[in-house]
């Protein structure tokens, strides 16, 4: 994998539905993987950085874990809320010391 | 107090100008980064200056120069502009090239290029 590659690309669930993505990344020269939230006309907001192989990260309903052999990379979210919806980037950082986004994951949870 | 602010928000402009988007940081942050979203919506690193010097200058075509008067400015300055430079433009820190806080980024500025 050359690039940083995300999937799905969208997602529509239902309130309190489970959801997961995954996220792709060059193993070779792994430094770090981010991932952020962005909401329609606001910034990109840092949700997590995670740097060894089987990091796991948690900030209330979200959580993601790191396989950095591998290059793979999956964001959970437990029972859904319509605020969740917005964008999922990760990002990697392998070594150009600024970071490759993927295109996102676009979530939209229904009320 | 915004954290990362860019200026304008919104710029339409005519095929042949020179323009400037401006950024300003007030975290203290020695690294800041302009990126390019694509017509795919990714973003694409263009440059990144960390304390004032560059570090980064991806392939990007030579009318875009980046000016960092000090640590806490990157402003993008744009000559001949033409139609396949509108996209937006977001500007980021963070505290050093290789931050395990993450970036912050600016609101982003939507350039239209007529």
């Amino acid at each position: 994998i050359l690039n940083v590659e995300q999937s799905p690309q969208s997602l529509h669930v239902q309130e309190g539905d489970s959801t997961n993505f995954t996220c792709s990344f060059p193993s070779s020269n792994f430094y770090a993987l981010h991932w952020y939230r962005w909401e329609t006309a606001k910034s990109p907001e840092a949700l997590f950085v995670m740097t060894l192989n089987g990091d796991e990260k948690k900030k209330g309903r979200i959580s993601a874990t790191l396989n950095t052999k591998e290059g793979y990379s999956y964001l959970y979210i437990k029972g859904s809320q319509p605020e969740d919806s917005a964008t999922y980037l990760c990002a990697s950082d392998t070594g150009r010391r600024a970071l490759t986004f993927g295109s996102g994951t676009r979530l939209q949870v229904q009320p | 107090d915004t954290a990362v602010s860019q200026t304008p928000k919104y710029l339409v402009t005519q095929m042949g100008n020179d323009k400037s988007i401006k950024c300003e940081q007030n975290l203290g942050h020695d690294t800041m980064y302009w990126y390019k979203q694509d017509s795919k919506k990714f973003l694409k690193i263009m440059f990144s200056y960390n304390n004032k010097e560059l570090i980064i200058n991806e392939t990007v075509p030579n009318r875009f120069s980046p000016k960092s008067p000090d640590k806490a400015h990157l402003n993008l300055h744009i000559n001949s502009l033409e139609l396949g430079d509108s996209a937006v433009y977001f500007c980021a820190s963070s505290q050093r090239p290789r931050d395990v806080a993450g970036y912050t980024f600016g609101s982003g500025t939507r350039l239209t290029v007529v």
